[in-house]
Formats: C-alpha cells, structure tokens, sequence
C-alpha cells in the first residue's frame, strides 16, 4: 500500500502558540487528504477533507479559523494549530487518498499536548 | 442516515481463543468495508477491505471478515489470537467518490493469558 508520513509525531507547546503539522504521501499523489481528531479511548472524529489546489471542507463544529489546512501540493497537506489551548490536547491523524485507490493511507499520527 | 455500529465496547478473549468483533453498518448505496487495528499512541493499519466479489476476504495477521448483505454485517474473525493482537479495532464504510469513511466507534480487544 501507499505510505503516508507525518511530523512531527509528537509536540509540547505552550498555551497561546500555534503549531504546525505536516503530512505528507511519500509515494503516490493525493487528491484529498483528510484530518482527524481522536481522543483518548474514542474513535477518530473528521475534522475536515481537502483537496489539492482547493479551501478545505470542514465538518460541523469545527473551528475553520482555528484549524487551518493547507494543501498545496498533490503530496503534502498541512494543519496548523493556531493559539493552542490545552482542551486542544489531542491525537490528530491525517489520511490520504487519490484516484488510483479506493481506500484512505493513514499517517501514523501527532501527539499534541498543550501546556 | 449512515452509521457504523461495533456494538461491543470491549472484548476480552484468552490467548488462543477465537474471536469474532461485530460490525453492522447502514448505508444507502453497496459500501466499501474496511477494518482497521490501531495499538496504543499509534496510527491505523489496514486489516482487511472489500470492495465487491468474495464476500469472504482474508486480511493481514490471520484475520478475516465477511459480508453479509442481508444483515448488513461485516464481521472480522480470526480462529486463534496472540497477545499481541490486543489493540482496538476500528469498522469503517465509504464509497469510491470522495473516499470518506464513515467509522465505527471502536471494540478494544482485551487478551487474557
């Protein structure tokens, strides 16, 4: 299957910081990327899906100005964290998917903790 | 409206056991099917999926799972479990147009000694 990467894997920051994740598709070129949110013991929960060259679509609830996403290029999508709060403490995952495949590649995902 | 059940929370199998997580799924159109394990702090790794043909289909690590259409199920199984499959194991739908999925809320496998 196809590899998807992401970084850092795990983040400190202090309350009032932005920060940036990266994820990218090693070997193949996505058209849409997606990312997630998991708290502990829950399933994963979409934040929003974006597609290269277009504004991400974000799912009800989620804060757009909070959460930027950016993808660029057909290999590289990123989410940026913008004045952290401790309740954004989370385990966020991004996925990739293009049309040579039917499913999603998952990154292995960012431990973010807020102080 | 579409949703995924994994009606167990958790599931505590003696090492060697069978195992059976359930899955049903309500979904307008054929669905996509997947399986997915995750270990604690980690990522997702695809078990297995179906797509169309077999409604029996082998994954990685010994499992495997089978559509049912007339239950709306999509079981995963494996005749004999290793400690190391403790994890939790996400169900999840999509269809082939924008590759969304639709997830479970998850059964977190517990393995006795």
């Amino acid at each position: 299957g196809a590899v998807v990467s992401q970084h850092p894997s795990r983040v400190i920051c202090k309350s009032g910081t932005s920060v940036k994740i990266e994820c990218r598709s090693l070997d193949f070129q996505a058209t849409t990327m997606f990312w997630y949110r998991q708290f502990p013991k829950q399933s994963l929960m979409l934040m929003a899906t974006s597609n290269e060259g277009s504004k991400a679509t974000y799912e009800q609830g989620v804060e757009k100005d909070k959460f930027l996403i950016n993808h660029a290029s057909l290999t590289l999508s990123t989410l940026t964290v913008t004045s952290a709060h401790p309740e954004d403490s989370s385990f966020y995952i991004c996925s990739a998917g293009s049309a040579s495949y039917n499913e999603q590649f998952f990154g292995p995902g960012t431990r973010l903790t807020v102080l | 409206a579409q949703s995924v059940t994994q009606p167990d929370i958790h599931i505590t199998v003696s090492e060697g056991a069978s195992l059976e997580l359930r899955c049903n799924y309500s979904y307008g159109a054929t669905p996509y099917l997947f399986w997915y394990v995750q270990s604690p702090g980690q990522g997702l790794q695809l078990l297995l999926k179906y797509f169309s043909g077999d409604t029996l289909v082998q994954g990685i690590k010994g499992f495997e799972a089978e559509f049912k259409r007339s239950q709306s199920s999509f079981n995963l199984r494996k005749p004999s479990v290793h400690w190391s499959d403790a994890a939790e194991y996400f169900c999840a739908v999509g269809a082939d147009s924008n590759y969304q999925l639709i997830w479970g809320a998850g059964t977190k496998l517990i393995i006795k000694p």
